[in-house]
């Protein structure tokens, strides 16, 4: 089945900096890339997604970059605030990586 | 729109009790997910269906089963519950794609087996 990698795990920044949490899958079938946050004590939600057939996608202040051929897609946050500290995920269609814990510092 | 609800949001169980996790959704979506958290170990799919009526097993099946009646509900349950399956549990539907297209979740229900 599907295997998603993602790192780091944790990632501290200061307000203001950008972030970037980066995923590798196995299963060059997968088309479908999305990412969530999961806020303390709640279910994920999803924040944006992209499709293999584009590289790149932007809403705002996020932006998410897929390579098809090395297999790996990024998420990349610019201008951090402190609301965008919570947990970030990757998934392949429905298999998850095991997440990344973004902290934003002041 | 409620979307995706579950209960309940605690439960603590001893070993070898049983329970069933209730997960309903208003949104008439065709396609509902179990997974289960692990601290640190990212989402693992237990189960999902595609339809009421048809189910089918996801990367860590082992101790659950599922059914699906209706379009609203998909209810797991735990038989001889057991200190591995501590976890917090999520409910998710999707629609049209299914695995292609956006998962909508639940606030998820909090597990203790002792």
């Amino acid at each position: 089945g599907e295997n998603v990698e993602q790192h780091p795990s944790t990632l501290s920044v200061q307000e203001g900096d950008s972030a970037v949490i980066k995923c590798t899958y196995s299963d060059s079938a997968s088309n479908y890339f999305p990412w969530y946050k999961q806020e303390l004590g709640k279910g994920p939600q999803l924040i944006i997604d992209i499709r293999s057939n584009v590289g790149e996608k932007k809403d705002q202040r996020i932006a998410v970059t897929l390579n098809k051929t090395a297999k790996h897609f990024s998420l990349h946050i610019t201008e951090t605030q402190p609301e965008d500290s919570a947990v970030y995920f990757c998934a392949a269609s429905i298999a998850f990586g095991t997440g990344t814990r973004l902290q934003v510092t002041l | 729109n409620a979307g995706v609800t579950q209960t309940p949001k605690f439960r603590i169980l001893k070993i070898g009790q049983s329970m069933t996790l209730q997960c309903t959704q208003d949104m008439n979506h065709n396609y509902m997910y179990w997974y289960r958290q692990d601290p640190g170990m990212g989402l693992k799919l237990i189960y999902y269906s595609v339809g009421a009526g048809i189910t089918d097993k996801g990367e860590v099946p082992n101790g659950y089963n599922v059914s699906r009646s209706t379009t609203e509900d998909f209810p797991l349950r735990l038989e001889l519950a057991a200190p591995s399956q501590t976890s917090v549990y999520f409910c998710a539907s999707s629609y049209p794609r299914g695995a292609d297209d956006e998962q909508f979740f639940g606030p998820g229900t909090r597990l203790t087996v002792l």
